[in-house]
């Protein structure tokens, strides 16, 4: 079936350091692939996203690229600030129009 | 603005007593759905509709129903809540996509309900 696993966090990192938040899929077809990010008490905003290999997805400093020999879509920030401070989740949507969604990565940054 | 609204925000209620989430999206979307997040679980798709009488099941469609008769509302109901529904609710909507199927989503505020 069709599935989602990403890092546990918690992530803590101080500011202006490099992220990387690993995730990697199950899918039949080719899905599209996105990261979504969660601010307390908010509900999920896009970040990015790619529909096809190979596609680089970019916003906001973050960048993640569409694998598909590796089946992953790693999240990556150069130097992140402590806005950054968020959940953020990993998710595909099936070529059948059913979305699924990773178990998220808590990040904080501190001063 | 544009924007997804769901009611109630907060919900404390009993087990079996029926109740109804709302949701409603102004921005002419054709593609709506419902998620339940859960921590350790993630975000789980409930339901979804592609379009107005067009609804399908996600991964977790058990002990809830939906209906979409019209574009802009897509209500979540809970027939006879059980505590094991306790969550926190997101409806979502979105646009269709040149060549079919849909893409961005756009999330509501969230539900928190509380089934004692």
């Amino acid at each position: 079936g069709n599935s989602v696993t990403q890092m546990e966090g918690p992530v803590t990192l101080s500011e202006e350091a490099f992220l990387t938040i690993n995730c990697t899929y199950t899918a039949t077809g080719y899905p599209s692939l996105f990261w979504y990010v969660q601010y307390p008490g908010e509900g999920l905003q896009l970040l990015l996203k790619a529909t096809k290999a190979d596609d680089k997805g970019s916003n906001k400093g973050f960048e993640a690229t569409y694998r598909k020999e590796t089946t992953s879509f790693h999240l990556e920030k150069g130097s992140v600030q402590v806005s950054d401070s968020a959940v953020y989740f990993c998710a595909l949507r099936h070529t059948g129009n059913q979305f699924y969604f990773g178990t998220g990565t808590s990040l904080t940054v501190i001063p | 603005e544009a924007q997804v609204t769901q009611n109630p925000r907060y919900l404390i209620t009993v087990t079996g007593k029926k109740l109804t989430v709302t949701c409603s999206q102004n921005m002419n979307h054709e593609y709506m759905s419902w998620y339940r997040q859960d921590p350790g679980l993630g975000l789980r798709q409930i339901y979804y509709s592609m379009n107005v009488e067009v609804t399908d099941k996600g991964d977790v469609p058990e002990g809830y129903k939906v209906s979409r008769k019209e574009k802009r509302n897509f209500p979540l109901i809970l027939e006879s809540p059980s505590p094991n529904q306790t969550s926190l609710y997101f409806c979502a909507s979105s646009p269709h996509i040149t060549g079919g199927g849909t893409d961005t989503q756009y999330f509501g505020p969230g539900t928190r309900l509380t089934v004692l």
